[in-house]
């Protein structure tokens, strides 16, 4: 059960897209659709962006999309707003198990 | 509107446990499972495990399977965290969340701090 790999840090100027990855193995990513992306500012709960690869709650905006290729997942944020900048964490549900990544820092540049 | 109130925070010395608690209102608290999440300071999330609220049904995670314990009161609609054998690694923010697979729904977090 190891966690799965996110890059520590991205950046973006306001405007641009930005995608984070998250690669795992064919035994968790690769083999469920049950990939989800939490939000969480600094002393924050964490919040749901995407949950089931590409679903998005009500109430997140359309700039956050998600989507997966074998043992990768990505969440990419487009039109970057200021108060995009965060921590972004993917999570795959195994079934008997869940796996987080190790999380990633967004920058707004 | 779905709630989840944790208790508030602990000191606990290495070697003991604790038992953290989450009370949920705003829906039936039978259709939904428990997962409690927890985030040491300046690290990342860790799924801790999940119970069933309907059958108490639970899945630990592997490297705290030994130590940990979670229950639920169907008749006052609250889950439970216990983990015993406390170190100060596990001094962390406790999250309860309303599901198993994704949550939409969390608790404001307990922070426990284990410290001689």
């Amino acid at each position: 059960q190891s966690a799965l790999t996110q890059p520590r840090s991205v950046s973006g100027s306001p405007g641009q897209s930005v995608t984070i990855s998250c690669t795992g193995t064919s035994s968790d990513v690769g083999a469920y659709k049950y990939v989800s992306w939490y939000q969480q500012h600094p002393g924050k709960v964490p919040k749901l962006l995407i949950y089931d690869v590409t679903e998005r709650p009500s109430g997140v905006p359309d700039r956050f999309s998600g989507s997966k290729s074998g043992n990768t997942a990505s969440l990419t944020i487009s039109g970057l707003q200021s108060e995009d900048e965060a921590d972004y964490y993917c999570c795959s549900y195994v079934g008997s198990y869940t796996l987080f990544g190790g999380g990633t820092k967004l920058t707004v540049l | 509107q779905v709630q989840l109130v944790q208790s508030g925070g602990e000191v606990k010395k290495p070697g003991a446990s604790v038992k953290v608690s989450c009370k949920a209102s705003g829906y039936t608290f039978t259709n939904y499972g428990v997962t409690w999440v927890r985030q040491a300071p300046g690290h990342g999330l860790e799924w801790m495990g999940w119970i069933s609220a309907l059958n108490g049904d639970t899945n630990y995670a592997q490297k705290l399977q030994d130590r940990v314990t979670m229950t639920r009161d169907t008749s006052t609609s609250t889950a439970y965290m216990e983990l015993r054998s406390l170190t100060s690694d596990d001094t962390a923010v406790y999250y309860c969340a309303r599901g198993g697979r994704d949550w939409s729904y969390w608790g404001q977090g307990t922070l426990v701090t284990v410290s001689s």
